[in-house]
C-alpha cells in the first residue's frame, strides 16, 4: 500500500514563527502536492512539484514556500506564520496523471 | 481558471434511502476523479472516469461522466451508515481542481 506520512497530526505555533511541515511518500511518485482544507472552502492547492527541486505555485501560494530536495520528501514552509494560516494541511502524492494519495493531515493552529 | 461546482453542499438521509451528488465544471475535463473523506480522516480515492458518457459501478456506488465531459455524478443506492462522509469530485490531469464536496449524513 502507498503510504504518505506527515510529520505532525497537530501543531500549535505563534504568530511570526517559521513553521516546517514535512511529507514523505514511499512509492516513488513523481508528483507531490500541498493543500489546505478549510470548512466551506474545500481543498485548495498551495504548491506542487513534478520532480526533485521542481516546484510550481498552486492557487494560493502567498505566505508559503516549499522544498523538494529528495523525491520522497516535500516540505511546506510558512516563513512567518499568521493566524489566517490556521488550517488543516494535507499532503498528497501521485504518479503522473493518476489518483492522488493523501497523508493523514496536519492541523495547524497559529495563535 | 477552471472551477468545479458540487451540489448539494450537505444531505441528510435515512439509512436505506438513495443519495446523489452532482459535479459541474466550467471547462471540459480530461478526466474526473471522486474521493471520499470520512469524518476526521483524509480524502481517499474512489474512482477515475476518463471517457465521455462513461458509467462505472462499485457495489452500491454508480459514477457517471457526462457526454460533454463537463459534469459528473455519484449515486449511492440504499445508503448505509458506513457511507457517512464528504464526497469530493476533482477534475484535471497533472493537478486537480476539487469541488467543495457534499457532506452525507446517514441516520440509522
Amino acid at each position: 500500500d502507498v503510504k504518505v506520512t506527515q510529520s505532525s497530526r497537530y501543531l500549535v505555533k505563534r504568530t511570526g514563527e517559521k513553521v516546517f511541515l514535512e511529507c514523505v511518500q514511499d512509492m516513488d511518485h513523481e508528483n507531490m502536492f500541498w493543500y489546505r482544507q478549510d470548512p466551506g472552502l474545500g481543498l485548495r492547492l498551495i504548491y506542487f512539484s513534478y520532480d526533485v527541486k521542481m516546484k510550481e505555485k498552486g492557487d494560493i501560494p502567498e505566505g508559503y514556500s516549499v522544498s523538494r530536495e529528495k523525491k520522497e520528501r516535500f516540505s511546506l514552509i510558512l516563513e512567518s506564520a499568521s493566524t489566517n494560516q490556521t488550517s488543516m494541511y494535507l499532503c498528497a502524492s501521485s504518479p503522473h496523471g493518476r489518483e492522488q494519495f493523501f497523508g493523514p493531515g496536519t492541523r495547524l493552529t497559529v495563535l | 481558471g477552471q472551477q468545479v461546482m458540487q451540489i448539494p453542499q450537505y444531505q441528510h438521509v435515512q439509512e436505506g434511502e438513495d443519495f446523489t451528488t452532482y459535479c459541474n465544471s466550467s471547462t471540459t475535463l480530461s478526466n474526473i476523479q471522486w474521493y471520499k473523506q470520512r469524518p476526521g480522516g483524509h480524502p481517499v480515492f474512489l474512482i477515475q472516469l476518463v471517457k465521455s458518457g462513461e458509467v462505472k459501478k462499485q457495489k452500491r456506488l454508480t459514477f457517471q461522466f457526462g457526454e460533454a465531459k463537463k459534469n459528473s455524478s455519484l449515486h449511492i443506492t440504499a445508503t448505509q451508515t458506513t457511507d457517512v462522509g464528504t464526497y469530493f469530485c476533482a477534475g484535471g490531469y497533472s493537478t486537480l481542481t476539487f469541488g467543495k464536496g457534499t457532506m452525507l449524513l446517514v441516520s440509522p
